[in-house]
């Protein structure tokens, strides 16, 4: 299967550790989002990475959040000083070149006790 | 801004009845528009997309979506429900005029079937 990967895929901290996410695209995709869904509500963006470059970061990634895509291929999102509402299940999409649609991996599931 | 509204929270429905799940979107642009599907325990996945083509789009596993322009809808349906649709269905929005925006997904509406 050469869809988007997600690893781990549940993770459980405690508050005021720091947790790191990885995320393998579609490997021709040079397109890279991270979002983070809450329990009830839709998927809500947080940042934009088109190969290495992070074009976008929406108001919701503070600055404990920091995410990377080195040579432009796998990314990661790091989180640092987790707190309880850092708790939501984080998924990456891409998508390549100028299709609109994201394929989505299976998501993180962050549990901050 | 964008945004999309989905009427209903949750919608129920005997097996092999139609099915309707309701979206409005709000966009400044000419706009994409999508649904997704998640199953329990499973990623999004891509049912159907509108980008400024056809007006009616047809998805897979028999869905079918209609782009209204005069009542900025774009609802999502289904002549006969399976077992196998019951799941979380999110109504989403883009910027037609550039692939690379972000998307902005609507609350979802949770299908059930009932046998």
């Amino acid at each position: 299967d050469t869809g988007v990967s997600q690893d781990p895929r549940h993770k459980i901290t405690k508050r005021g550790q720091n947790v790191t996410f990885r995320c393998d695209p579609i490997s021709e995709h040079n397109r890279l989002y991270w979002y983070r869904q809450t329990l009830g509500q839709g998927p809500e963006f947080l940042t934009y990475f088109q190969n290495e470059a992070q074009l976008e970061k929406s108001r919701l990634l503070s600055d404990r959040f920091s995410a990377e895509r080195p040579k432009g291929s796998f990314s990661t999102l790091e989180i640092q000083r987790t707190e309880q509402g850092d708790s939501a299940m984080y998924l990456c999409a891409s998508g390549a070149g100028l299709a609109y649609e994201q394929y989505f991996g299976p998501g993180t599931r962050l549990t901050v006790t | 801004a964008q945004s999309v509204t989905q009427l209903d929270s949750h919608v129920s429905v005997s097996e092999g009845t139609p099915v309707l799940l309701r979206c409005n979107y709000s966009s400044s642009y000419s706009p994409s528009l999508f649904w997704y599907v998640q199953h329990p325990n499973k990623g999004l996945q891509l049912l159907l997309k509108y980008t400024s083509a056809a007006t009616l789009v047809k998805g897979i596993n028999g869905f079918e979506a209609e782009f209204k322009k005069s009542e900025t809808s774009f609802h999502l349906t289904k002549p006969s429900a399976h077992m196998s649709d019951a799941a979380e269905y999110f109504c989403v929005v883009s910027d037609a005029d550039s692939g690379n925006t972000p998307l902005v997904f609507g609350k979802g509406t949770r299908l059930s079937v009932i046998a």
